[in-house]
C-alpha cells in the first residue's frame, strides 16, 4: 500500500513569491491534513480537508490556503511567501482516531 | 502557548541501555496520548499511543507510561538500539480528528553503539 505522497521534495522561493505543495493521501483515506513543522518548533496545525471541504484551520494567516480534489488529494498554497515561512510541511491522513500517517513532507526555503 | 512540552531536546544513551523520554501537558481535557518517531528526511511515523483510561501501555520494547495527576507521560525504551537514534515527538489529542492533535517540540534521541 502506497503510503501519503508530497511533491516537490525541495522548493525555493524569494519574498514575495506563491508556492504550492501537493500531497496524495493513502488510497481510501478521505481527510488530509497540514502541518507546519519550523525550526525549533514542534509540529503546528494548518489545515484540515475532508470530503473536498475545508473542516478547520490552526492559527495561520489568510495567506496560507489549501483546497482538496475529487480524488481526496490535496494542495497547500502559500501566496506572499515571507521568510518566517521557511519549514518544512507535512501532510497526513488518518487511519483510526488520531493516529496520522503522515508523508516525508516538502522542506520550503525561502530566500 | 504550548500546550504540550518537551523540555528536553536532545538525549544521549549507551545502547543496551534504557532511554527515558519526558513529555507534560498543560491542557487537562487531553485524552488520547501518542509517540511519534522522526528519521531525517521522512516523515514521524506513529510509535505508541495511549489512552487516559490507561496508565500503561506496551508495545515491544516501547512502554508508554502516562500519570494524569501529574499531567506527565513517558516513553521508555529497553534496550535502546542504534537504530532508535531519531527525534521523538509527544502529542496529546482532546477530541477526534488530527486537527486536534497538539505536538511537542522534540526530543532527539541518540543511542550510542
Amino acid at each position: 500500500e502506497a503510503g501519503v505522497t508530497q511533491s516537490p521534495t525541495h522548493l525555493i522561493k524569494t519574498r514575495g513569491q506563491q508556492a504550492t505543495l501537493r500531497c496524495s493521501p493513502i488510497s481510501g483515506h478521505t481527510s488530509v491534513y497540514w502541518y507546519q513543522q519550523a525550526l525549533g518548533l514542534g509540529l503546528q496545525f494548518l489545515l484540515w480537508y475532508d470530503e473536498g471541504e475545508e473542516r478547520n484551520r490552526g492559527n495561520f494567516p489568510p495567506r496560507f490556503s489549501g483546497r482538496q480534489f475529487p480524488n481526496y488529494s490535496s494542495e497547500l498554497n502559500v501566496n506572499a511567501l515571507e521568510l518566517e515561512d521557511s519549514a518544512l510541511y507535512l501532510c497526513a491522513s488518518s487511519q483510526i482516531r488520531d493516529r496520522v500517517t503522515f508523508g516525508d513532507g516538502t522542506r520550503l526555503s525561502i530566500l | 502557548d504550548q500546550q504540550v512540552k518537551q523540555n528536553s531536546p536532545s538525549l544521549s544513551v549507551q545502547e543496551g541501555r534504557i532511554s527515558i523520554l519526558n513529555c507534560d501537558y498543560t491542557n487537562s481535557m487531553f485524552d488520547y496520548f501518542l509517540w511519534y518517531k522522526k528519521y531525517p528526511a521522512e516523515g514521524p511515523t506513529f510509535l505508541i499511543s495511549i489512552s487516559s483510561i490507561k496508565d500503561k501501555n506496551e508495545d515491544g520494547r516501547f512502554t508508554v507510561f502516562l500519570n494524569k495527576s501529574a499531567k506527565h507521560l513517558s516513553l521508555h525504551i529497553v534496550p535502546s538500539q542504534p537504530g532508535d537514534s531519531a527525534v521523538y515527538f509527544c502529542a496529546a489529542s482532546a477530541g477526534t480528528g488530527a486537527n486536534n492533535l497538539f505536538f511537542g517540540t522534540g526530543t532527539r534521541l541518540t543511542v550510542i553503539p
